[in-house]
Formats: C-alpha cells, structure tokens, sequence
C-alpha cells in the first residue's frame, strides 16, 4: 500500500533554515501537502504542490519535489520559535478513492 | 475558501457509552468523506473512507461495528464510536475533498475522551 516516511525529529536555532524531508511511495501522488499541527490543535495546511511541479514558494515556505525519487522537502526560511510545532507530509494519490496518506510527522524544534 | 467543520471539538464520555461526532462541508457538497484517527504524538491513521448514499469502506484493522459512519447527505457524514472504552481516547478528524483532483480539507478535529 502506499506509505509516506519522514524523520521524526529536527532541531534548528531561531533565524537559521529548516528542511524537513519525506518520501512517499505512491506513485499515482497528485497532490502532496505539508501541513502544521501545534500542540493540542488541529490540522493547518501550510502549502501544497501539484505533482507535475518542481517547486513552489510561498513567503518563507519553499516545496522542491523530485518525483522521480518521489523525496518532497519543505525549507522554513528564517525559523522562528512560533515555527515550533509537529509538520506531516502527506500524498494524495488517483487510486483507493483518492485518500490522503499522511507520514509519521517531524517534531521542529526551535531553539532561542 | 471552502470549509470542513467538525463537531464538537471535544467530548467527553463514560465508558459504555456511544458519541456522535459530525462532519459536515459548509460551502460544497462532498460525496466523499474520510476519517482519521490520531494518537497521542502519532500520526493521522485512516479509518475509513464515507460515501454518500452507500456504505463506508473501512481500512484494515478498523471495526466497522464500533465506527459507525453514516454520510446521509452530500455535506454531512457522521462517526458514531459505539459502546466507548478508554483505548477509543483520540483525535479524530475528518477531510473532504472538492473534487477529485483537488485538494481536501480538513475539519478542526474532535478530541475525544472516555473516561
């Protein structure tokens, strides 16, 4: 079945990048998303790309994707202590009724 | 922009007991709806996919006879967890796409507690 794996953890200090990784199987994927969950919250989508893209920028969001080893990035510019939070990978692919699959999540910590 | 909203946002329950949550799409009719299942510092898990005007199709693993759903219209579906116990405590959260080859969105989430 389809699967979507991410790191679990990542550290970084406030003002420096973030790069969060994932793969995913699928490769049917059109839509893959990042989204942001703070703690006790619900889902906040933070951006998405089409599977016929390469990347995306949104503000101090960029998405690179390599389909060809189905790897998805997202890179947080400047990372700031609010940017604290667990950040899930997720694919949405033509089969299985069109299902988002979502990986395990990285934990971002930010560190003053 | 399109919205999923979810109720209620947290309920809590006796054991034994059965809790409605509602999922409902508020500017576009959904034929499809899923539902998630998120433990504590674990990721969302898939339970099922809802299907307006037929039966829901349950991931593996997943009771059909304790998650009861029900998509009685094109912008509701419900999750009924039956004869609640404590290791039924979780997240769950429901998304329903637009269309096929557009993006879903996700309701807020139901933090349910069965104490």
């Amino acid at each position: 079945g389809e699967d979507v794996e991410q790191s679990l953890f990542l550290s970084v200090r406030e003002g420096d990048s973030s790069v969060i990784n994932c793969t995913y199987t699928d490769s049917s994927s059109t839509y893959l998303y990042w989204y942001k969950q703070e703690p006790g919250a619900g889902l906040q989508l933070l951006t998405y790309i089409f599977s016929n893209m390469d990347m995306k920028q949104d503000q101090r969001l960029t998405v690179l994707l390599n389909k060809k080893d189905k790897h998805l990035s997202l890179r947080i510019a400047d990372t700031q202590t609010g940017d604290s939070a667990i950040y899930f990978c997720a694919e949405r692919g033509n089969t299985g009724g069109f299902k988002t699959i979502f990986g395990a999540g990285t934990r971002l910590f930010v560190k003053a | 922009g399109a919205v999923v909203s979810q109720h209620p946002s947290r309920v809590i329950c006796k054991s034994g007991t059965s809790v409605k949550i509602e999922c409902r799409s508020l500017d576009f009719q959904a034929t499809t709806m899923f539902w998630y299942r998120q433990f504590p510092k674990q990721s969302l898990m898939l339970m099922a996919t809802s299907n307006e005007g037929s039966k829901a199709t349950y991931e593996q693993g997943v009771e059909k006879d304790k998650f009861l759903i029900n998509h009685a219209s094109l912008t509701l579906s419900t999750l009924t967890v039956t004869s609640a116990h404590p290791e039924d405590s979780s997240f769950y959260i429901c998304s329903a796409p637009i269309g096929k080859n557009t993006e879903a969105f996700f309701g807020q989430g139901t933090r349910l507690t069965v104490v």
